[in-house]
């Protein structure tokens, strides 16, 4: 069974760009969250999409945002790219339980995002 | 009050040995899961095990086990018979039922096997 893939695997950018990560859970999951880990923050909650809605947010500033498309597969964009944005993003997928907190979350390689 | 905490910045472990990772949580939901997360230096977080509030059982996973002491609100891991992969950054985690999946982590542990 393949699991969480995330592309790109790096990206560098400059400040005030736009980027987007993209993430393809693993078959069958019909969640996906995103994750920040910058140095010193440790991993942040960012967002949790569940069947093409968006169902819970982190403390993010609005331009960070996302979607969800009907394979489950999800983009993460960040908008007006701040130095502080570099970070590693990490996605995570999960099946649709009946127990919120049973569902594991599986993560994905990440994608590493350097901010110039 | 930070609501996962892990107080050991790093750790070393003779290989073959055992070592435990310290975990403790705080939460006023009763219900609530504990997770292990390893990660290694390419960054993937991988799943290790968890652990439910209401669990009567230490979770176990191969040569991974979880001392859980709900009393003590405690989550430490155990890996038996370390090896060298096992050198990685460890993280704790917990998600409340009322926290809508959303995974609360600790700052981790970055244990070392040594040879």
């Amino acid at each position: 069974e393949a699991g969480v893939t995330q592309s790109p695997t790096h990206l560098i950018k400059t400040r005030g760009q736009q980027v987007t990560l993209r993430c393809s859970p693993i078959s069958g999951h019909t969640s996906v969250y995103w994750y920040q880990q910058a140095l010193g923050l440790g991993l942040q909650f960012l967002l949790w999409y569940d069947e093409g809605e968006e169902r819970n947010r982190g403390n993010f500033p609005p331009r960070f945002s996302g979607r969800q498309f009907p394979n489950y597969s999800s983009e993460l964009n960040v908008n007006a790219l701040e130095l502080e944005d570099s970070a590693l993003y990490l996605c995570a997928s999960s099946r649709r339980g009946t127990s919120g907190v049973t569902d594991t979350q599986y993560f994905g390689p990440g994608t590493r995002l350097t901010v110039l | 009050a930070q609501k996962i905490t892990q107080t050991q910045p790093g750790m070393f472990v003779q290989e073959k040995e055992a070592v435990t990772l310290d975990c403790t949580y705080d939460t006023s939901d009763p219900s609530y899961g504990l997770f292990w997360y390893k990660q290694p230096s390419s960054g993937e977080m991988i799943f290790l095990i968890y652990q439910g509030s209401y669990d009567q059982q230490n979770a176990t996973e191969g040569r991974y086990s979880l001392n859980f002491q709900k009393a003590r609100k405690s989550a430490n891991l155990v890996i038996s018979a370390s090896q060298l992969g096992d050198s990685a950054m460890y993280f704790c985690a917990m998600r409340e039922l009322g926290s809508a999946r959303q995974l609360t982590f600790g700052s981790g542990t970055q244990l070392t096997v040594l040879p």
